[in-house]
């Protein structure tokens, strides 16, 4: 089964908006979690990630919430702009005894309207 | 910096053709990856490998085979191209904290 679910397929936010982009995990040994952004015609790129030692993190306007009980967490947009437009692929992973694998979510794509 | 660079960009075949694709990084990481990006599926994890000589299989290896030659280059062959398939396959190399991706080959099956 997937292991990284990204329910929503697709997201549309007016400009200025928050965008908020979920992900699911079924794997509790995953300690590592990551969101990428992948812009068509263009290769993923790493946005943000976070340890399971922690539940926040933020970077200028995109935060990450981690709920290690609930097997799942987000990416949070604030001011959301047109440039934001784009697919979100969720990802995590084992910082030890994961061989370096990540498993990424199915995507979603974000649209942010003007 | 570095780059990872995947060749072909195009890739057309047969049915039942074997095909290669092959990419090349320079980061001089350890681990290397081959994915398959379908729409509305996400990456998934064809073969994987943590050192030079080394294979893992991910989640979609059925199919494929893949040979890691060398620390910087990792092909992926197709076995046996499927009718009417269509998919980008990226190649990456890093590892869990972060990967880095090339710009993937595209393949058409006629």
């Amino acid at each position: 089964g997937q292991q990284v679910k990204q329910s929503s397929p697709s997201l549309t936010v007016q400009e200025g908006g928050i965008s908020i982009l979920n992900c699911d995990y079924e794997n509790d040994m995953f300690d590592y979690f990551a969101w990428y952004k992948k812009y068509p015609d263009n290769s993923p790129t790493l946005l943000i990630s976070v340890r399971s030692n922690v539940d926040k993190r933020e970077d200028g306007r995109l935060t990450v919430f981690l709920n290690k009980s609930g097997k799942h967490f987000s990416l949070h947009i604030t001011a959301s702009q047109p440039e934001d437009t784009a697919v979100y692929l969720c990802a995590a992973g084992m910082a030890t005894g994961g061989n370096n694998k990540l498993t990424f979510g199915q995507g979603t794509v974000l649209s942010v309207i003007p | 910096g570095g780059i990872i660079t995947q060749t072909p960009k195009f890739l057309i075949g047969q049915e039942g053709q074997k095909l290669t694709l092959k990419c090349q990084q320079n980061f001089n990481h350890d681990t290397m990856y081959w994915y398959r990006q379908d729409s509305g599926k996400g990456l998934r994890l064809i073969y994987y490998s943590i050192t030079e000589n080394d294979l893992q299989k991910g989640d979609l290896s059925e199919g494929y085979d893949a040979s890691r030659e060398k620390k910087s280059s990792f092909s992926l062959t197709v076995t046996s191209a499927q009718k009417n398939e269509m998919a980008v396959f990226l190649c990456a190399s890093g590892g869990y904290a972060e990967q880095f991706f090339g710009p993937g080959t595209r393949l058409t099956v006629l």
